[in-house]
C-alpha cells in the first residue's frame, strides 16, 4: 500500500492564482481530511469528508473548496490564493470517525503565495 | 469545546538525559481519545500512541512511555535516555467519541525537542 499521497510536494504561486492540491489513499478509508500546520499553531482542520459525496468544514474553511467523488480522493482547492494560506498541507485518512482509530498522514505539501 | 495545550514550546536536552513533554487537555466529553504524533525534520507525522479514555494503563515502549491521568487531564511523554534521532515536534491531539469534535484531531501547538550530542 503507498498509504496516503500528496501532490506537488511543493508549490508557489502568486496571490490571486488558483491550484488544487491532490490527495489519495488506497487503504478504502471513509475518513478523510485536510489540515494546515502553521508555525507556532500546531495542526488546525480545512474540511474533512465521511464518505465519497459528503464533505464539510473545519476550523478554518474560507477561500478553500473541497469535493469528494470517490473513496480514494480527496482534493483540496485554492480559489483565490492570498499569502494568509502560506502553509504546509497535510491529508490525513481514516477508517472512521469517533473511535480510536489512527488518522494517516500524507506527506505534506508547503505552498508559498507571494 | 475541546483544546490541547503543551505549554513547553522548545526544550534542549544533552543525549542520554530524559526528558518529558506535558500535555494538558480539555473536553467534556467522557469518552474521548488522546494521541501523540511525532514530526521531525524532513516533516512527515509519525503516529506513536493512541489512549482510550478508559484505559489509563500507563504504556511503555522501548524509551517511550506515556502517563495518562485522567484526574489531572493529562498525557505525559517521557523519552529515557534520549538519542539524537529523537530531535523533532512532537504533538500530543485530542478526538472525540461523538459530536463535531469526533470528525477532527485537535492538535496542541507542539513541543520541539532538540537532543545535543
Amino acid at each position: 500500500n503507498a498509504g496516503v499521497t500528496q501532490t506537488p510536494k511543493f508549490q508557489v504561486l502568486k496571490t490571486g492564482q488558483s491550484m488544487t492540491l491532490q490527495c489519495a489513499q488506497d487503504m478504502n478509508h471513509e475518513y478523510m481530511s485536510w489540515y494546515r500546520q502553521d508555525p507556532g499553531m500546531g495542526l488546525r482542520l480545512i474540511h474533512y469528508s465521511v464518505g465519497a459525496g459528503i464533505t464539510d468544514q473545519g476550523e478554518v474553511p474560507n477561500g478553500y473548496n473541497v469535493s469528494r467523488s470517490t473513496t480514494e480522493d480527496f482534493p483540496l482547492r485554492l480559489l483565490s490564493a492570498a499569502p494568509s494560506q502560506t502553509s504546509v498541507y497535510f491529508c490525513a485518512s481514516s477508517y472512521g470517525t469517533g473511535q480510536s482509530y489512527e488518522q494517516y498522514f500524507g506527506p505534506g505539501t508547503r505552498l508559498t503565495v507571494t | 469545546a475541546q483544546k490541547v495545550t503543551q505549554a513547553q514550546t522548545e526544550i534542549s536536552v544533552v543525549e542520554k538525559e530524559d526528558v518529558t513533554l506535558d500535555c494538558v487537555y480539555e473536553t467534556r466529553d467522557t469518552t474521548y481519545y488522546l494521541f501523540w504524533y511525532k514530526q521531525p525534520p524532513s516533516g512527515e507525522l509519525v503516529f506513536l500512541i493512541r489512549r482510550n479514555s478508559f484505559d489509563e494503563q500507563n504504556e511503555i515502549s522501548g524509551r517511550y512511555s506515556w502517563n495518562f491521568q485522567k484526574s489531572t487531564s493529562s498525557f505525559n511523554f517521557t523519552i529515557t535516555a534520549s538519542q539524537v534521532v529523537d530531535s523533532a515536534v512532537y504533538f500530543c491531539a485530542l478526538r472525540s467519541s461523538s459530536g463535531a469534535g469526533s470528525y477532527q484531531l485537535t492538535f496542541g501547538k507542539g513541543t520541539k525537542l532538540s537532543v545535543i550530542p
